[in-house]
């Protein structure tokens, strides 16, 4: 089955600077792959998503790249607010939904 | 894009008891979902939420312990039976919007408290 690895677990970075969060999938039939924040108390909500015929997409502060070959993809968030500290999953998705897998999640601290 | 709604947003139930949660999408999906968030932990599925008949469960989940109820496109409840400390958890309700490669929202969770 899928299994989807994702790093760090913890990240703090000063506001203002860039955060990496970086997920690795071993299913080759997975072809999507959403973001997820997730904020104390809440539901998570979807922030960012990639199909498998596309290498990169930016949505304003927000980026996401995925590297088919290497079955990586990595979510970017530049110039980082106070707002932006949450919890962030990654998921691996296949077949219409046939499986669906999410990361373990990162726990992003942005220090003001 | 699909707003999803859940009640209750929190209980504190007793030991044994069982607990019905409602999940009301604002509009027409196929696919709904039942998701169990521990505490600091990531995301398991419970089961899939099926339109006019039984829902398929993921291995360690069953439906004595979890039934649910699909009787529309846009409802579903998941019951938690016969509550032990251990079922305490997030329980998120998710669905698909835009068919079946559409994107997957959740609701904002039931927060249960089993003592």
């Amino acid at each position: 089955g899928e299994n989807v690895e994702q790093h760090p677990s913890t990240l703090s970075v000063q506001e203002g600077d860039s955060a990496v969060i970086k997920c690795t999938y071993s299913d080759s039939a997975s072809n999507y792959f959403p973001w997820y924040k997730q904020e104390l108390g809440k539901g998570p909500q979807l922030i960012i998503d990639i199909r498998s015929n596309v290498g990169e997409k930016k949505d304003q502060r927000i980026a996401v790249t995925l590297n088919k070959t290497s079955k990586h993809f990595s979510l970017h968030i530049t110039e980082t607010q106070p707002e932006d500290s949450a919890v962030y999953f990654c998921a691996a998705i296949s077949g219409g939904y046939q499986k669906v897998t999410f990361g373990t999640g990162t726990k992003l601290q942005v220090i003001p | 894009s699909a707003v999803i709604s859940q009640k209750p947003s929190r209980d504190i139930c007793q030991r044994g008891t069982s607990l019905t949660i409602q999940c009301q999408v604002d509009s027409q999906v196929t696919m709904m979902f039942w998701y169990r968030q521990q505490p600091g932990q990531s995301l398991t599925l419970i089961a899939t939420a099926n339109q006019g008949s039984e829902a398929t469960y993921e291995s360690g989940f069953v439906i004595d312990k979890f039934p649910i109820s699909r009787p529309n496109l846009t409802f579903s409840t998941l019951t938690v039976s016969n509550m032990s400390p251990e079922d305490s958890s997030i329980y998120l309700c998710s669905a698909v919007a835009g068919g079946s490669t559409g994107e997957l929202f959740f609701g904002e969770g039931s927060r249960l408290t089993v003592l």
